[in-house]
């Protein structure tokens, strides 16, 4: 089975700007879920996506959202980017949104000048 | 609010000795306690695993020992290789998938 797959791996904006990510969880996987990842903060939890449905979401503002497509695959989206928005942003599957074992992809990793 | 506090920080280790990296925990809510490590340019990757009715939990070289009363666990590194070196990550999570991670252990093995 292949695993968690994330687009793009590397991607530098400017502040101000807005970027997509994407996520394709394991096939199969119908929850998914985003975390940041920084030196400063390490992992934290943005939100989780659950048939196409937000079930959790971290302390983040509003400008991080995301969306879940009927296929699994997930989309997050940043607004108006900041320089601390600078970080690694990792996508996890689960098989559903009980079982705990989840799996994380490579991660984009965004720099923002 | 850190609800997950990993230490040390980073440790040295000379090749065949044992790592111990420790996490204490402050929500009674957390029901699932997974390791996780993590390789520079990687995603974190599913180490090891255990429930609060379980007190240890050895896989391979790996084992968890889990302290309920303490709220407190730890991951245990025996025979280290120098294909141990990474960063790794304690975490716990309650009902839904929130992971709440640690702050992370650079685990250097010297060989």
């Amino acid at each position: 089975k292949a695993g968690v797959t994330q687009t793009p791996r590397y991607l530098i904006k400017t502040r101000g700007q807005q970027v997509t990510l994407s996520c394709s969880p394991i096939s199969g996987h119908r929850s998914v879920s985003w975390y940041q990842q920084t030196p400063g903060q390490g992992l934290q939890f943005l939100f989780e996506y659950f048939s196409e449905t937000q079930r959790n979401k971290g302390n983040f503002p509003g400008r991080f959202s995301g969306r879940q497509f009927s296929n699994s695959r997930s989309e997050m989206n940043v607004s108006t980017l900041e320089l601390g928005d600078s970080a690694l942003y990792l996508c996890a599957s689960s098989l559903d949104s009980v079982q705990e074992t989840q799996y994380f992809g490579p991660g984009t990793r965004l720099l923002v000048l | 609010q850190q609800q997950v506090k990993q230490s040390p920080q980073s440790l040295i280790v000379q090749k065949g000795g044992i790592s111990i990296i420790n996490c204490a925990y402050e929500n009674t809510a957390f029901d699932y306690f997974p390791w996780y490590q993590q390789f520079p340019g990687k995603g974190p990757a599913l180490l090891i695993a255990i429930r609060p009715d379980v007190s240890e939990k050895k896989e391979g070289r790996f084992t968890i020992s889990f302290n309920k009363s303490a709220k407190q666990f730890s991951l245990h590194i025996m025979d280290s290789q120098p294909g141990d070196s990474a960063t790794y990550f304690c975490a716990a999570k309650a009902a839904g998938n929130k992971l709440t991670f640690g702050g992370g252990t650079r685990v250097l093995v010297k060989p």
